[in-house]
């Protein structure tokens, strides 16, 4: 049973170019979630989703960030226009149920 | 009060040495309690579920107190490689769902 994978690991962007991240959860999960972690930081929650529906979004903001998790494909990430403050990595994780996560390897996002 | 918190650390420890962490919570009706650990730059995983009973695995034990409303984390005969941010993750219980908060993590580091 592969793990739950993310792709691109590493991503460049230029301010103002549009970010798009994948997450193709563990085969049997249905759950989704995203988290942004700083340097130094802590992992900070963004959305969670189910198939084609967004649960809690509390955590994204309010503009440029959209999520998706459609009938079938992997789940996105998209940042629009990005700005250098999006610099981070971006952890998608995935469940059976709402409790045990288990995370993808990361994207890093890099905005130069 | 911040609804999981942490000692940020950084406890650094001697090979062989017993190093426990705590984490508290806040909401009393939290019901599910995890530990994971990130390494530098990777992806956070599942170390172990803590149990009302307490539970132990190998050279770690965690327990739970309801009444403080914290959960520890115990290791045992430090090694290198227990090197890491060791994150306490709690379920919030009031909201529509299982959500999850992952605490800011405590890091340890082993020395020779």
């Amino acid at each position: 049973n592969a793990g739950v994978m993310q792709n691109p690991r590493h991503l460049v962007r230029r301010r103002g170019q549009e970010a798009r991240l994948r997450c193709s959860p563990m085969k049997g999960h249905s759950h989704v979630y995203w988290y942004r972690q700083l340097p130094e930081e802590g992992l900070k929650f963004m959305v969670y989703l189910q198939k084609e529906n967004i649960i809690d979004e509390s955590g994204m903001p309010k503009e440029r960030f959209s999520a998706e998790f459609p009938k079938e494909g992997p789940s996105i990430l998209r940042i629009q226009q990005v700005v250098r403050g999006d610099s981070a990595a971006y952890f998608c994780a995935s469940s059976p149920h709402s409790y045990e996560q288990y995370f993808g390897p990361g994207t890093r996002l890099t905005v130069t | 009060r911040k609804e999981v918190e942490q000692d940020p650390g950084p406890f650094n420890v001697p090979e062989g040495a017993t190093v426990a962490f705590n984490c508290t919570y806040s909401n009393s009706a939290s019901q599910s309690f995890f530990w994971y650990r990130q390494d530098c730059r990777k992806e956070p995983k599942l170390l172990m579920s803590v149990y009302s009973s307490g539970n132990e695995d190998g050279r770690f034990t965690a327990q739970l107190n309801r009444a403080s409303q914290y959960i520890s984390l115990l290791i045992r005969d430090s090694k290198l490689s227990d090197s890491a941010t060791y994150l306490c993750v709690v379920n919030m219980a009031e909201t529509s769902y299982d959500k999850v908060i992952f605490g800011p993590g405590t890091s340890l580091s082993v020395i020779p």
